[in-house]
C-alpha cells in the first residue's frame, strides 16, 4: 500500500463546475497535509494545508480531513481553465528524530474545459 | 525576489559525467530538500538538511552527494551519471516547527542523461 494515493485521473469537469479531488493515507501518525498545484513544466505550488479534522476553506478552494478514515480532500468552486493542472496532496509525518519528513501523492490531473 | 533558486534549469550531459546542481533560499529556513520527480511525475524526497546538518538520506545510490555549505545554500553532486538518473530535481526549503512547516519548492532542474 502506498503511503498516499490519489486517483491519477484525469479528472475532467466543464468549467464553473466542482472539482472534488481525494487522497487517502496511511500512517495514523500523520499530522499535516497539504495540497500543491502543479502546473505542466513548473514547480509544485502550495494551494492550502490542514491539520484538524473538518473543512478548512480559501476562496474557491476548501480542504476537507477526515483523521478516522485517513482521508483528505480538495474541493475547487466554480472551476476555471486555468485550474487545469495536476494537484499533489502531500502529508507530514513527524519522525522520532523530531524532524518533518513530507510524502507525496502520485498527483491527479484536472481538466476544466470551457 | 526569488525565494527559492536552482541553478542550472537545464543540464544534458552524458553518461559517466559528474555533475552538480545548485540551490539557494533567501527565505531565512532553516531546513533545505532535495526531491526528484520522475517521467511519472512521482516527486519523492531524497535528502534533507536542517542548519548545514544531514537529517534525511532516503534509499538513494551514493553517487549522490548532497552538501550544505551553509543553511541558505544546497547543494547535490551526481557522480557517473546514468541514464534512469534523467528526471527533475526540485529543492525545496522550510521552518522547521509544528504548522510552520510549508514547503517551498524552486523551480527545477530538468536533468537529461545522454
Amino acid at each position: 500500500q502506498k503511503e498516499v494515493e490519489q486517483n491519477s485521473g484525469p479528472l475532467s469537469v466543464p468549467e464553473g463546475a466542482i472539482a472534488s479531488l481525494n487522497c487517502t493515507y496511511s500512517d495514523r501518525g500523520s499530522q499535516s497535509f497539504f495540497w500543491y498545484r502543479q502546473y505542466s513544466g513548473k514547480s509544485p505550488e502550495l494551494i492550502m494545508f490542514i491539520y484538524s479534522n473538518g473543512d478548512k476553506e480559501d476562496g474557491r478552494f476548501t480542504a476537507q480531513l477526515n483523521k478516522a478514515s485517513q482521508y483528505v480532500s480538495l474541493l475547487i468552486r466554480d472551476s476555471q481553465p486555468s485550474d487545469s493542472a495536476t494537484y499533489l496532496c502531500a502529508v507530514n509525518r513527524w519522525r522520532n528524530t523530531g524532524f518533518q519528513k513530507l510524502v507525496f501523492g502520485t498527483g491527479t490531473r484536472l481538466l476544466v474545459s470551457p | 525576489d526569488t525565494a527559492v533558486s536552482q541553478t542550472p534549469k537545464y543540464l544534458v550531459t552524458q553518461m559517466g559525467n559528474d555533475k552538480s546542481i545548485k540551490c539557494e533560499q533567501n527565505l531565512g529556513h532553516d531546513t533545505m530538500y532535495w526531491y526528484k520527480q520522475d517521467s511519472k511525475k512521482f516527486l519523492k524526497i531524497m535528502f534533507s538538511y536542517n542548519n548545514k546538518e544531514l537529517i534525511i538520506n532516503e534509499t538513494v545510490p551514493n553517487r549522490f552527494s548532497p552538501k550544505s555549505p551553509d543553511k541558505a545554500h544546497l547543494n547535490l553532486h551526481i557522480n557517473s551519471l546514468e541514464l534512469g538518473d534523467s528526471a527533475v530535481y526540485f529543492c525545496a526549503s522550510s521552518q522547521q516547527g509544528r504548522n510552520q512547516e510549508t514547503q517551498y519548492f524552486g523551480p527545477g532542474t530538468r536533468l537529461l542523461v545522454l
